[in-house]
């Protein structure tokens, strides 16, 4: 079975950082593309970030680009998002994904 | 980037009654890499269905997903009032991958 559990989320100021991680379990982690997606307060859904098994291949949105640094551990088994340059915005509930597959989120809270 | 439109916006049902909420792709999706979620207030979207049909572990068999290339629907036969809640479809086919904008199934 799929297990993907995020942390590293909590409150930052505007302009801070954050790093969250996602460990993952049940199944061979370097054979998967990973994703983050996020979900700010009443809002739907948004794609954040994604990278490839190998790590050769990386995409971000455009409201993160240049902010955010996506990266993985396969020995590890784990995948993180480092957040630089934090706006207000960037509040959400960020969940890792092997889509279809989510995790249940960890909360970040940009905030003076 | 592909588009998901999700109709209608709300749906406003009785327990018991059947539920069809709709997504159409901008583009034709591979493989039908498409996905529905649940979600219910101060929750995480809980997976219901992938692969455009295949439900997920655990999940009744009153909801069910069909629909290929650009058109696919979500099912619930007979509402429970646990099943009134916010519904998304999702696409992984492409990237950036992206979400429909979502129905809420409302109780009438």
């Amino acid at each position: 079975e799929v297990q993907l559990v995020e942390s590293g989320g909590g409150l930052v100021q505007p302009g801070g950082s954050l790093r969250l991680s996602c460990a993952a379990s049940g199944f061979t982690f370097s054979s998967y593309s990973m994703n983050w997606v996020r979900q700010a307060p009443g809002k739907g859904l948004e794609w954040v970030s994604y990278i490839s098994g190998s790590e050769r291949t990386i995409y971000y949105a455009d409201s993160v680009k240049g902010r955010f640094t996506i990266s993985r551990d396969n020995a590890k088994n784990s995948l993180y998002l480092q957040m630089n340059s934090l706006r207000v915005e960037d509040t959400a509930v960020y969940y890792c994904a092997r889509s279809p597959f989510w995790g249940q989120g960890t909360l970040v809270t940009v905030a003076s | 980037e592909i588009v998901l439109t999700q109709s209608p916006g709300t749906l406003s049902l009785s327990p018991g009654e059947r539920a069809t909420l709709s997504c159409r792709a901008s583009q034709s999706l591979s493989s039908s890499y498409l996905a529905w979620f649940q979600q219910k207030p101060g929750q995480p979207p809980r997976l219901l269905i992938y692969g455009a049909s295949s439900r997920a572990t655990g999940i009744p068999d009153r909801f069910s997903g069909s629909g290929s290339g650009t058109d696919f629907t979500l099912t619930i036969n007979r509402l429970e009032p646990e099943d009134f809640a916010v519904y998304y479809c999702h696409q992984y086919s492409g990237s950036p991958q992206t979400f429909g904008q979502g129905t809420n199934v409302e109780i009438k």
